[in-house]
């Protein structure tokens, strides 16, 4: 599981309210990634870091924002969730050495009401 | 990235070997073939990777037509756990930081 955790695991909230999520990993990887997975849509890329200060946007960013103060961690902050952010979030990393290998984290779940 | 077609569904027998098929007819010479799969519920499992060599790992095997414009991934005894659904991603090699391209992927499902 390359040393993935995503916290919290299962969230609900209410429309308009701040949310941050966390991904943490323990093996010093310098790419981390945060996807959402919502019915018909598959997964899509909402932000990206290559190291640590680093960010990119991705396919789906609006509304998001990242923070990757330390290697370890990549946050993902939902400013004021709305219903349209409910979904499944999974933190990814590539495996340096491995030709675009990414190992995925166990998913938060958040429900915005 | 080139884009691939997978079948939406398949079964297969438990114990059987499952053979996924993938075409990625507009494949350039840098581009690897990637396979992740999705468990219910779970995050993507990497599971394999080549260029034109087939490959082989303690989940799977790659073939890789000689033209590479389709592949199969093939799971040797296929259990009740492989019901997943397996993605085929064809990325350029380098490493890029972008993320990888999930299309729909098949469903599969090992019958008992």
């Amino acid at each position: 599981d390359a040393g993935i955790t995503q916290s919290p695991r299962h969230k609900v909230t209410e429309t308009g309210t701040p949310v941050t999520l966390r991904c943490h990993q323990t093996e010093n990887h310098r790419y981390m990634y945060w996807y959402r997975q919502d019915p018909g849509h598959g997964l899509r890329l909402i932000h990206y870091s290559y190291g640590v200060k680093d960010t990119d946007k991705g396919e789906v960013s609006d509304g998001y924002s990242v923070s990757r103060s330390k290697t370890e961690d990549f946050l993902l902050t939902l400013e004021s969730a709305t219903s349209s952010q409910t979904s499944v979030y999974f933190c990814a990393i590539k495996s340096s050495g491995d030709l675009e290998t990414q190992y995925f984290g166990p998913g938060t779940r958040l429900l915005v009401l | 990235d080139a884009k691939t077609t997978q079948p939406p569904s398949m079964d297969c027998a438990e114990g059987r070997a499952a053979n996924l098929p993938c075409n990625h007819s507009t494949i350039s010479g840098n581009e690897y073939v990637y396979w992740y799969r999705q468990i219910h519920s779970q995050g993507p499992q990497y599971i394999i990777h080549g260029l034109k060599n087939n490959e082989t790992n303690e989940m799977a095997s790659l073939i890789i037509t000689e033209d590479r414009k389709s592949s199969t991934l093939i799971l040797p005894h296929a259990t009740l756990r492989d019901t997943a659904v397996y993605y085929c991603i064809v990325r350029v090699s380098g490493g890029g930081a972008d993320g990888l391209t999930f299309g729909k992927g098949t469903h599969l499902i090992i019958q008992p």
